[in-house]
């Protein structure tokens, strides 16, 4: 069965340093995610990414997120500067309308800011 | 604007009870719901899904769950409990035919003891 699957699995980082988090969606699936789960906290929605270019956005996709599918099978989250705080768990998940709008998510990247 | 509430952060049943994890949710429009799994250290699995068809759907490893639009719930329930079933579960809700985010409840921890 097809999955997604993402890269690394666990990435530490120190407070400022730029770090990429990889994604590699369901090779049919037009529409990517990225969600992210402080320790202990709810999943929140980042950003999504549709026809090489971002559809939706939240609050905390701010200027020092971005995201890049720079071929045909990856998708990015670049962090550019990293904070304490973005210390989470970071998941990507894709999908195609045609299965109703079912996200499947990968098992994501636990990334810890020192 | 979606929002999900999930009432009990920590559930706790024995083995072979009835298991009953509890959903509620806000859209402006009829949503899609979803319920998610996460096992320690993993990423989400897909346990079911609602898409307005039938209300009571079955999902895998023997859930289901019942939409009740004049309750605004979507409850999540299973017979008997497993000690497999130890878990974090997250309620999900989205905008149908748009791809648009998943909201996700705060989850909800089930305790299985034997």
């Amino acid at each position: 069965e097809p999955e997604v699957t993402q890269t690394p699995s666990h990435q530490v980082t120190q407070m400022g340093q730029e770090v990429i988090l990889r994604c590699v969606p369901i090779s049919n699936h037009l529409y990517f995610y990225w969600y992210r789960q402080i320790l202990g906290q709810k999943v929140e929605f980042l950003v999504s990414f549709y026809n090489n270019e971002i559809s939706e956005k939240s609050e905390i996709f701010d200027d020092q997120f971005s995201v890049e599918r720079p071929d045909g099978s990856n998708f990015t989250l670049k962090i550019r500067s990293t904070k304490l705080e973005d210390s989470a768990m970071y998941f990507c998940a894709s999908t195609d309308l045609t299965v109703q709008e079912t996200q499947y998510f990968g098992p994501g990247t636990r990334l810890l800011v020192l | 604007a979606q929002s999900v509430t999930q009432l009990g952060s920590h559930v706790s049943v024995s083995e072979g009870a009835l298991v009953l994890l509890r959903c509620n949710y806000s859209s402006s429009v009829p949503p899609y719901l979803f319920w998610y799994v996460q096992y320690p250290n993993q990423g989400l699995q897909l346990l079911l899904k609602y898409t307005s068809a039938a209300t009571l759907v079955k999902g895998i490893n023997g859930f289901e769950a019942e939409f009740k639009k004049s309750e605004t719930s979507f409850h999540l329930t299973k017979p008997s409990a497993h000690m497999s079933d130890a878990a974090e579960y997250f309620c999900a809700v989205t905008d149908p035919g748009s791809a648009r985010q998943l909201t996700f409840g705060s989850g909800t921890q089930l305790t299985v003891l034997p």
